[in-house]
């Protein structure tokens, strides 16, 4: 039972360089969800999709693009990475209202 | 901006203790939802709460969905060790859809 797998778990990256993170849920869930975690911040919702072909912004959406090709994979990006974005990264994935499954995180600093 | 307000932001407690924290909101919700994290992991469902005045309970936790719909609270009776941890509430916010909105958490430790 993988659940919900993120890929990588661990980056570092410079100033200005791009990436991409994948999600990967094998639970056939239609709403996926891409959640930043901060210390003493919470989870805070970056984009969302309801949906395949679907994306919509959430709190944080500055300097993140999202896309959902395939049912099964939401895939984050970050097109120019500034050091704001150091952070712990969370995809989830859920099947309509109610219990959010998690991956185990995704830590992405930036220099 | 955060919809949810979440507290207490941190406890320290001794092994046996009881503990209690809550989340509260100026919006409706239609469903409030607790989980808990361990280092290095995601969060994990601990107890859901979909009807207005509910009170369920997992073992030495027990939540409450509050009367208003605007609040919940999560109590541990009898802390142990691996009790440590972050613990969330989130919800989702009457005619907002699916997404879930998270409180900012509190972090347990547990002194044995």
């Amino acid at each position: 039972n993988a659940g919900v797998t993120q890929t990588p778990k661990f980056r570092v990256l410079k100033t200005g360089q791009s990436m991409t993170l994948l999600c990967a849920q094998d639970m056939n869930h239609e709403y996926m969800y891409w959640y930043r975690q901060d210390p003493g911040m919470g989870l805070r919702l970056i984009h969302y999709s309801v949906g395949e072909g679907t994306t919509a912004k959430g709190e944080v959406p500055d300097g993140y693009n999202v896309s959902r090709l395939k049912k099964q994979n939401f895939l984050l990006g970050l097109e120019s990475a500034a050091p704001s974005q150091t952070s712990v990264y969370f995809c989830a994935s859920q099947l309509a209202f109610g219990e959010l499954f998690f991956g185990e995180g995704s830590r992405l600093t930036v220099l | 901006g955060q919809q949810l307000n979440q507290s207490p932001q941190s406890m320290f407690i001794q092994e046996g203790e009881d503990v209690s924290m809550n989340c509260t909101s100026s919006s409706i919700f239609n469903t409030w939802l607790w989980y808990k994290q361990d280092p290095g992991e995601g969060p994990v469902l601990l107890i859901a709460l979909y009807k207005a005045g509910e009170l369920t309970s997992n073992g030495r936790l027990t939540a409450q969905f509050g009367i208003t719909r605007k609040d919940s609270f999560l109590n541990i009776s009898a802390s142990i060790p691996s009790d440590v941890g972050i613990y969330f509430c989130a919800g989702n916010i009457y005619n907002q859809g699916g997404k879930l909105i998270f409180g900012q958490g509190t972090e347990l430790s547990v002194k044995p």
